[in-house]
């Protein structure tokens, strides 16, 4: 049982590359989670999928895409990167309800140059 | 939109002191929870609290709920190395479904100094 596995764990881009962090929970959660942590700006939510086809913006989803591809699976995409997308990503999945814990992933530490 | 609060940001103790962080939101919370970020790692489910007044603890750890169900507090009693990481509290999003989403505070960075 891995919990929530997300690749890669580094990457360095150079801006305007584009590339895709891969997230899967074997939990069998309904919901999924993008967030990305900065110094002292906590974790914030980047996009959200409440269900399996479905996917929903969080507070920070410019510059984003993802892609919900089964039940187990969520994608980040970053388009175009630029250097203020420099962060670490965390992929995560909960039942879903309120007051359901969140389980993350180890993060993906992404460098934009 | 709904904020979560968290002072201090940093906290640095020698081991054996006592540590607390102290959280507090925009609104009432259906719940809160609370999670520890080890450096390096990723954040790890500590505990929730629901009822309006609750204390929990967990050995050296202790958790409250506010009455008003809008801020919460975490005390370590004679802080160990081993508690050395950022602390998050974190409360569920505001209005309607909210689908697990949680608003996390920015955390208290927590240094043991031995």
């Amino acid at each position: 049982n891995a919990g929530v596995t997300q690749t890669p764990k580094f990457q360095v881009l150079k801006t305007g590359q584009s590339m895709t962090l891969q997230c899967a929970q074997d939990m069998n959660h309904n919901s999924m989670y993008w967030y990305r942590q900065d110094p002292g700006m906590g974790l914030r939510l980047i996009y959200y999928s409440a269900s399996e086809g479905t996917t929903d913006k969080g507070e920070v989803p410019n510059g984003y895409n993802v892609s919900r591809l089964n039940k187990r699976e969520f994608s980040l995409r970053l388009e175009s990167a630029a250097p203020s997308q420099t962060s670490v990503y965390f992929c995560a999945s909960s039942d879903g309800n309120s007051g359901n814990t969140i389980y993350f992933g180890e993060g993906s530490w992404l460098t934009v140059v | 939109g709904q904020q979560v609060m968290q002072i201090p940001q940093y906290q640095h103790v020698q081991e054996g002191e006592d540590f607390t962080t102290y959280c507090n939101s925009s609104t009432t919370l259906s719940n809160i929870q609370w999670y520890k970020q080890r450096p390096g790692g990723h954040p790890v489910f500590l505990i929730q609290l629901v009822k309006s007044g609750e204390v929990k603890k967990q050995k050296r750890l202790t958790f409250q709920f506010g009455e008003a169900k809008k801020n919460s507090s975490l005390h370590i009693t004679a802080t160990q190395t081993t508690d050395v990481g950022t602390y998050f509290c974190a409360g569920p999003h505001a209005g309607g479904t909210s689908y697990g989403k949680l608003t996390f505070g920015q955390g208290t960075i927590l240094t043991v100094h031995p």
